[in-house]
């Protein structure tokens, strides 16, 4: 079984720009959350999708953030325009029960 | 508010046993998750409680003090390849995780 990828794995962009991360979750998982680590600080979840439907977007930074999930399958985050501080990791998860979360191996985004 | 504790770094030898604490304080308490995670890469779960006691899973075990706001991860037979950030992780009513600083393991031969 294939587990949660990410797309691109490495993105370098200078501020202003636009960046789209991909996120794939694993077959059948309606579950699909976004958290992000920027440098030194802890991984923080940013939103939490069931199948196509948000169902929190509390820990969304601001409006430049947008995220979807077209169809339930797979997610995109966009971030428009990219300021420096978004800089940092971000991971997709994804789960069919309420405990455990199957991580993606991340995007490390460098905004310069 | 939130606040979530447990000890920065712990150092131990092979085959020894480790104990890494955790207290929070969150609102909509679900239940206490715990992930490794090695050099930055992507967190991987070992445990989950949602009720008070011991949850055992091989070498790793894992309790939970709802009272107290309390748990802990068990590490037991210690290999090198332990060595690891682990984290504590609550989870509220939307399942969302919230991460700490985590525990730098570090296992020594």
């Amino acid at each position: 079984e294939a587990g949660v990828t990410q797309f691109p794995s490495h993105s370098v962009i200078e501020k202003g720009q636009t960046v789209t991360l991909r996120c794939d979750p694993i077959s059948g998982h309606d579950n699909l959350y976004w958290y992000r680590r920027v440098m030194g600080k802890e991984i923080k979840f940013l939103l939490h999708f069931v199948k196509e439907s948000k169902q929190d977007e509390s820990g969304m930074p601001n409006n430049r953030f947008l995220a979807e999930r077209t169809g339930g399958t797979y997610s995109t985050l966009k971030v428009q325009p990219a300021e420096l501080e978004d800089s940092g990791v971000y991971f997709c998860a994804s789960s069919q029960g309420t405990t455990e979360q199957f991580f993606g191996p991340g995007t490390r985004l460098t905004v310069l | 508010g939130q606040s979530l504790e447990q000890p920065s770094e712990v150092t131990a030898v092979e085959g020894a046993i480790v104990q890494i604490n955790c207290t929070y304080q969150t609102s909509g308490f679900y239940g206490l998750s715990w992930y490794q995670q090695h050099d930055g890469g992507a967190p991987t779960f070992l445990s989950y409680n949602a009720l008070d006691g011991l949850e055992e899973t091989g070498r790793f075990s894992s309790f939970l003090s709802r009272s107290d706001s309390y748990g802990y991860l068990l590490l037991q037979e210690l290999q090198m390849k332990d060595s690891a950030s682990y984290f504590c992780a609550p989870s509220g009513s939307a399942r969302q995780l919230t991460f700490g600083s985590g525990t730098q393991l570090t296992v020594l031969p």
